[in-house]
């Protein structure tokens, strides 16, 4: 079974351009998060998705961030403009509703110059 | 809020037992997780515990918990130099509404 994927694993930018991440969840998960993780940090959380709705984006700095799950499958994480702080890795993962277990793609790591 | 504390940095000799300890702070908790990630990769689930069970076990790992203390440790049995990684603590509550809340990480470097 093919795991979490997500795309691209490294992104360079310019500050004040846009960005944006793919991931593809585990094939019959509905539920899809997408994390932060700064260096030396744990993972938090900016939003959550239940199938195509975002039941929880209180963590998602909405004036620069966005993000979208259409046919509740793939999922876009969109920012902009980047700013020199958004540098650190994006996780996405997801889960199953039978059981709730979250299972993690490899990140995009970005770097904002 | 919830929060979860870690120490950062655990060092061992390979073939010793590693012992990793957190604590949470949520009472509410109904699972803590232990995740693995290696240097440039995602986060890999190890194994994790419902709260009203104290103990687990699963080939080299033992999780324990101790639901009255709030603290949960991960112990690694015979540990490899492939063990050497950033080991996260997680929970999940009805306080974080399901969401994961993890702890800033433990580094354990294992020494031939």
């Amino acid at each position: 079974e093919a795991g979490v994927v997500q795309s691209p694993r490294y992104k360079i930018i310019e500050k004040k351009q846009p960005v944006a991440f793919w991931c593809n969840p585990i094939s019959g998960h509905n539920t899809l998060y997408w994390y932060l993780q700064n260096l030396g940090q744990g993972p938090e959380l900016l939003i959550r998705y239940e199938n195509e709705e975002a039941v929880d984006d209180s963590q998602l700095p909405k004036d620069r961030f966005s993000a979208e799950r259409l046919k509740g499958v793939d999922s876009t994480l969109k920012i902009q403009p980047a700013e020199l702080g958004d540098s650190a890795v994006y996780l996405c993962a997801s889960s199953s509703m039978t059981r709730g277990e979250q299972f993690f793609g490899p990140g995009t790591r970005l770097t904002v110059l | 809020g919830e929060d979860v504390e870690q120490s950062l940095f655990l060092s061992v000799r390979e073939g010793d037992s590693s012992v990793i300890n957190c604590t949470y702070t949520d009472s509410s908790s109904t699972y803590l997780y232990w995740y693995k990630q290696e240097p440039g990769a995602g986060l890999q689930l190890l194994t994790y515990i419902f709260s009203n069970m104290d103990m687990k076990q699963d080939q080299r790992l033992t999780v324990l918990l101790n639901k009255k203390d709030k603290h949960l440790s991960l112990r690694i049995a015979d540990t490899q130099t492939g063990d050497s990684a950033i080991y996260f603590c997680a929970e999940s509550s009805r306080g974080s509404q399901g969401n994961l809340i993890f702890g800033k990480g433990t580094k354990l470097s294992v020494k031939p």
